[in-house]
């Protein structure tokens, strides 16, 4: 099956550092890639849909001048959590979309803890 | 707009037996895909089954099957032969089907299985 692969798998960093998160499509392109926020036990928040060569398109609630979206070509994507604090601290995780019905494949998350 | 209401927050079944997740949906759309989804302790979003909605068959995987009936828009998953690596939030969602790169997942609650030994 198709590979994505998010890193860092777990970062921990300073109050009001900024931290970035890679999403990579490893053996197939994606036009369209997405970002999720997930609390414990809760399900996966949509936070904003990223399209190569394009803005991402934010979720209502996101804020998109603090959740930086880059998707500057068909294999990575990168999130980049500005000067964070501590509620940002949460799992993300990203999907891929690969040409098809249906063909969505998730990154194993990562973990931000924010000190 | 969609909506997926898993209403079993949490279930538990013994090793080797059968266990079903409910999942209903609403949608106006007559083309689109349900899926489950599963997410173990190592967090990482494994796709369990998928069924696309013009397909009268019943999806099957193994172990895993579903019973799609889409004019009472229902989507449950039944797990056979139970195993303890069955151990997982499972996660039911819901995709447009129309052509184009916006591929959004509408995602339930979720259901937290534990297979018990």
């Amino acid at each position: 099956g198709a590979v994505v692969s998010q890193h860092p798998s777990r970062v921990i960093c300073k109050s009001g550092t900024s931290v970035k998160i890679e999403c990579r499509s490893l053996d197939f392109q994606a036009t369209t890639m997405f970002w999720y926020r997930q609390f414990p036990k809760q399900s996966l928040m949509l936070m904003a849909t990223s399209n190569e060569g394009s803005k991402a398109t934010y979720e209502q609630g996101v804020e998109k001048d603090k959740f930086l979206i880059n998707h500057a070509s068909l294999t990575l994507s990168t999130l980049t959590v500005t000067s964070a604090h501590p509620e940002d601290s949460s799992f993300y995780i990203c999907s891929a979309h690969r040409q098809g019905p249906g063909e969505l494949f998730f990154g194993e998350g990562s973990r931000l803890t924010v000190l | 707009a969609q909506t997926v209401t898993q209403s079993q927050p949490e279930m538990s079944v013994q090793e080797a037996e059968t266990v079903t997740l409910s999942c209903t949906y609403d949608t106006s759309e007559n083309n689109y895909y349900l899926f489950w989804y599963k997410q173990p302790p190592s967090r990482q979003m494994i796709l369990v089954i998928r069924q696309e909605a013009y397909k009268q068959q019943n999806a099957t995987e193994n172990r895993f099957s579903v019973n799609f009936q889409k004019a009472a828009k229902s989507f449950s998953l039944k797990i056979s032969d139970s195993q303890l690596g069955d151990t997982a939030m499972y996660f039911c969602a819901f995709m447009k089907g129309r052509a184009g790169n916006n591929r959004k997942l509408i995602w339930g609650l979720g259901t937290s299985l534990a297979v018990n030994p």
